[in-house]
């Protein structure tokens, strides 16, 4: 099992939509979670992270946690074609060292 | 503010010869700092992280190792370099600031190795 899964995608939807990204995670244990975005040729930039069970919000974006279920997700509103990249989800396995997820590749038509 | 420098930025090498990748930190002191690979294809892969100077933890058995010479600098390295090190490769550092405690990567370097 890996240890962080998201749905493969790619994903489309068009322009002013509502993006879901999921995430699920192997380790009962982990205790924060990121999503960071990327786009083509560049490394990847923070756009949320969230500790707590429940929803985050920040602007457009939505993430919500299930430790429960050892589920991320995030919600991209009113979708840009600039939201178009690969989403990337990550879980500190502890002293921040990261384990990401293949990634989630949005295309946003305009 | 803090920013993270990589150099190169993309680099061309041939199977057997030796790599140095650099990475620095500017504005901070004592960061964790971390270096990662992202092959073609899949996702990103932590190779070594440190918490100070001369500190190196190996996350994966590879044919590549890393250093700290200095608090703000961390190195990657390889003595002969295998075609399957081609990739990009991330350095990262964690920010701690009050209730902050985030990761953020450099611009990256692309390395082929052919």
């Amino acid at each position: 099992q890996k240890e962080v899964e998201q749905n493969s995608g790619p994903l489309s939807v068009p322009e002013g939509a509502i993006a879901s990204l999921n995430c699920t995670y192997s380790d009962r244990g982990s205790q924060s979670f990121f999503w960071y975005r990327q786009y083509s040729g560049k490394s990847p930039e923070l756009i949320m992270f969230i500790y707590s069970n429940g929803d985050k919000e920040d602007g457009r974006f939505t993430a919500q946690l299930n430790k429960a279920s050892q589920y991320v997700s995030l919600l991209i509103r009113d979708s840009q074609p600039s939201d178009s990249a690969t989403y990337l989800c990550a879980v500190n396995k502890g002293d921040y060292k990261l384990s990401f997820g293949a990634g989630t590749t949005v295309t946003v038509r305009a | 503010s803090q920013t993270i420098h990589q150099w190169p930025a993309t680099l061309v090498q041939p199977v057997g010869s030796p790599l140095s990748l650099e990475c620095t930190v500017e504005g901070t002191s004592n960061p964790n700092l971390y270096w990662y690979r992202q092959a073609a294809g899949r996702g990103l892969q932590l190779l070594f992280y440190s918490v100070g100077i001369g500190q190196i933890s190996s996350e994966v058995p590879q044919n590549l190792s890393a250093s700290r010479p200095q608090d703000r600098q961390f190195i990657l390295s390889s003595k002969k370099l295998l075609l399957s090190d081609s990739g990009f490769y991330l350095c990262a550092w964690r920010l701690i600031q009050g209730v902050r405690d985030e990761q953020f990567f450099g611009p990256g370097t692309r390395l082929t190795v052919l």
